[in-house]
C-alpha cells in the first residue's frame, strides 16, 4: 500500500514557466518531507525540504507547500530551465523513508 | 572525495545464485540504507542502519540480508537470487542529527538482472 503518492507519471512544461508537481500521502506521522531529483543513470539527488511545522520552505527557483490538513505538498519550480528535465520523487518520513514513484518533468525549450 | 560508491555497476545472475552488493561512502555518516526501485513503485527501503554495530528491517527486507562491516560501508547480500529481485539498487548516506539525517545522498547504483 502506498503511503505517499505521486498520480502525475510526467509533466512537460514550456521553458521559463511554472512547474508545479505534486504528491499526496497518508500517513499522518510524517514529519519531514522531501523531494529528490533524479537524472538517468544517476542516483537521486536532496534537492529541498521541508518539516511538518512549517507550510512553506524557498530555495532559490524551487519552493515546497506542505498542506498538512489535505496531506498535500507540492514543488514549484520557476522559471522553469531545459536542465530541470529529470524525474522527481517526493519523500516522507516518520520512522523510516517513504517514496513516490515520481513524476518525470520534460521542460521543453 | 567520492562521496557514495557502488560496486558492481550491472551484474546478472541466475536464479538461485547469491552475491553480495557493496557500498562504501567517505562522508563520514553515521547512517546508511539500501534501497530497490522498480518501475511504477518507486524506491523502497530494504533495510538500514542508524549507527556502526546497528540495522533495522525497511519494508521490503525479504531475501537479503545486511553488514555494517565499519563506519564506512554497508553491504546488501542475496542469498538465493530470484526473478523478482531484478532491480535497481541504490545505497545512500545521511549524518545524523535533525534535520541533517533527512538529507539522503545516494550512490550511482547497481543494476542486477535475475535470469
Amino acid at each position: 500500500d502506498q503511503q505517499v503518492k505521486q498520480n502525475s507519471p510526467s509533466l512537460s512544461v514550456q521553458e521559463g514557466r511554472i512547474s508545479i508537481l505534486n504528491c499526496d500521502y497518508t500517513n499522518s506521522m510524517f514529519d519531514y518531507f522531501l523531494w529528490y531529483k533524479k537524472y538517468p543513470a544517476e542516483g537521486p539527488t536532496f534537492l529541498i525540504s521541508i518539516s511538518s511545522i512549517k507550510d512553506k520552505n524557498e530555495d532559490g527557483r524551487f519552493t515546497v507547500f506542505l498542506n498538512k490538513s489535505a496531506k498535500h505538498l507540492s514543488l514549484h519550480i520557476v522559471p522553469s530551465q531545459p536542465g530541470d528535465s529529470a524525474v522527481y520523487f517526493c519523500a516522507a518520513s516518520a520512522s523510516q523513508f517513504y517514496f513516490g514513484t515520481g513524476t518525470s518533468l520534460t521542460v521543453i525549450p | 572525495n567520492a562521496g557514495v560508491t557502488q560496486t558492481p555497476k550491472f551484474q546478472v545472475l541466475k536464479t538461485g545464485q547469491s552475491m553480495t552488493l557493496q557500498c562504501a561512502q567517505d562522508m563520514n555518516h553515521n547512517s546508511m540504507y539500501w534501497y530497490r526501485q522498480d518501475p511504477g513503485m518507486g524506491l523502497r527501503l530494504i533495510y538500514y542502519s542508524a549507527s556502526e554495530g546497528t540495522t533495522d528491517k525497511g519494508e521490503v527486507p525479504n531475501g537479503y540480508n545486511v553488514s555494517r562491516l565499519n563506519k564506512r560501508e554497508f553491504s546488501l547480500r542475496l542469498e538465493s537470487a530470484a526473478p523478482s529481485q531484478t532491480s535497481v539498487y541504490f545505497c545512500a548516506t545521511s549524518s545524523s542529527g535533525r534535520p541533517k539525517e533527512y538529507e539522503q545522498y545516494f550512490g550511482p547504483g547497481t543494476r542486477l538482472t535475475v535470469t
